[in-house]
């Protein structure tokens, strides 16, 4: 059991279907992220949000888009994605950040396969 | 710029010996460290951090670190290792100057042989 929890755990989709990513955070944290990890890659981070504001996008393509509700919920959405989309999506979250020791801690993931 | 190599893709090692995942790191600064563990189909799991005081760091599941400044490296060691313990580890960094974000090592797959 994590403090961070992500549904759905598994999607298919298609090319042209538009899904959300879930992810919840029962640990009082302030900044939460989206991470993207596929095969034989390092650890991609994708969105960065402290406070509901989003603080980092990196380069990430217009057909993923987040959403931080309030400071417990972060989503992705989804719409036209591409085969090579196809990885696990961590979400995380951390105290708060800036320069400190702040650890991140990561939900189960959510496998994602576009067909 | 702060990157992190961990020069193994695979350590393989037999049940009841020690263990070492090598990490190596740089940074504009001082170094907060952290260690990894991603069990199949799992997301990740905190292990242990350095972020000051005494260089040997000891975290969860019997692990432990140790930081090497002048060697700019973090190795995660265990005196005996288990079976369970086969799983994908991760090294991170972060530095200590301003906003900064952790980067990652690409991994290192730990096999243990029973």
């Amino acid at each position: 059991e994590t403090g961070v929890t992500q549904t759905p755990r598994h999607l298919v989709m298609g090319m042209t279907n538009k899904k959300s990513l879930k992810c919840e955070q029962h640990l009082g944290h302030n900044a939460m992220y989206w991470y993207k990890q596929s095969a034989k890659k390092p650890l991609e981070l994708m969105f960065v949000y402290s406070l509901e504001e989003r603080v980092e996008n990196n380069s990430v393509p217009s057909r993923f888009s987040p959403e931080c509700p309030n400071s417990s919920h972060l989503f992705l959405h989804l719409h036209t994605l591409q085969p090579e989309d196809s990885a696990l999506y961590l979400c995380a979250s951390s105290q708060e950040l800036g320069s400190s020791g702040n650890t991140i801690y990561f939900g189960e993931g959510s496998w994602l396969t576009v067909v | 710029a702060q990157s992190v190599a961990q020069p193994e893709d695979q350590v393989n090692v037999a049940e009841g010996n020690p263990l070492t995942v090598k990490c190596t790191y740089s940074v504009s600064g001082n170094p907060y460290l952290f260690w990894y563990v991603q069990y199949p189909n799992r997301g990740l799991q905190f292990l242990l951090k350095y972020i000051t005081g005494d260089n040997l760091v000891k975290g969860s599941y019997g692990f432990e670190a140790e930081f090497n400044k002048s060697q700019t490296s973090f190795h995660l060691k265990k005196p005996s290792a288990l079976v369970s313990d086969s799983a994908l580890y991760f090294c991170a960094v972060r530095d200590n100057l301003g906003y900064s974000t952790l980067t990652f090592g690409k991994g290192t797959m730990l096999l243990v042989s029973p």
